[in-house]
């Protein structure tokens, strides 16, 4: 089906591991976004990219990293990760500033 | 600080009753969305407001876009079970990059029969 996929859909993982979410669109949407959902703040940004090879930082980009070498593939690598990065991830994209949002990743760091 | 405060944060009603959620900020947006996201799921648009002023219906629900584009609101009429959600206001600020979408932390409704 077309849209965007996330994997994997549940994630558990030890601290200090390294960890990388992945997602995928089935369209050409230049611009795609990285966010978590916690209890109490809603959705917010971590990294968004632009086009491929153009990502910056959002809100709360400390502890992850970003690559965009293909229009469709957006992976985010937790590089150590900490009990705090503990939430639900979502990645989006976006075409004349609408969203899609792909299910999400449960992701729990033990 | 959220740069979208959204109000009230929790909101139980009775099934036929009416419900306003607001979406506020003290910055100026191109537009803004309300998603609706359900348990276990990612948000899903159901409208863009993108006009100062612009007021859009869908079905028994209508969005306000304000004046100065730095607020929006979202009216429920006649409640039902089904739209119970968590409703997000989103936008991209002017100054932030014409695709960037921020979000606010949301309204988690429930109705209730």
């Amino acid at each position: 089906d077309a849209g965007i996929t996330q994997s994997p859909r549940y994630k558990i993982t030890e601290t200090g591991r390294q960890v990388t979410l992945m997602c995928h669109q089935t369209w050409s949407h230049s611009y795609m976004f990285w966010y978590r959902q916690d209890l109490g703040h809603g959705l917010r940004l971590i990294y968004y990219s632009a086009a491929a090879d153009i990502t910056d930082k959002g809100e709360v980009p400390d502890g992850y990293v970003v690559s965009r070498s293909k229009t469709e593939n957006f992976p985010l690598t937790l590089e150590s990760a900490t009990r705090s990065q503990t939430s639900v991830y979502f990645c989006a994209s976006s075409f004349r500033e609408k969203g899609f949002f792909g299910q999400g990743t449960r992701l729990t760091v033990v | 600080t959220q740069l979208l405060e959204q109000s009230p944060q929790f909101l139980s009603i009775q099934e036929g009753e009416n419900l306003t959620v607001y979406c506020n900020s003290s910055s100026v947006f191109s537009s803004l969305q309300w998603y609706r996201q359900e348990p276990g799921e990612g948000p899903v648009l159901l409208v863009t407001v993108v006009t100062g002023g612009e007021v859009k219906k869908l079905k028994r629900l209508t969005f306000q876009f304000g004046d100065a584009r730095k607020d929006s609101s979202l009216h429920i009429t006649a409640a039902q079970p089904g739209d119970t959600g968590l409703y997000l206001c989103a936008g991209p600020p002017i100054s932030g990059g014409y695709n960037k979408l921020i979000f606010g932390a949301g309204t988690r409704l429930a109705v209730h029969p």
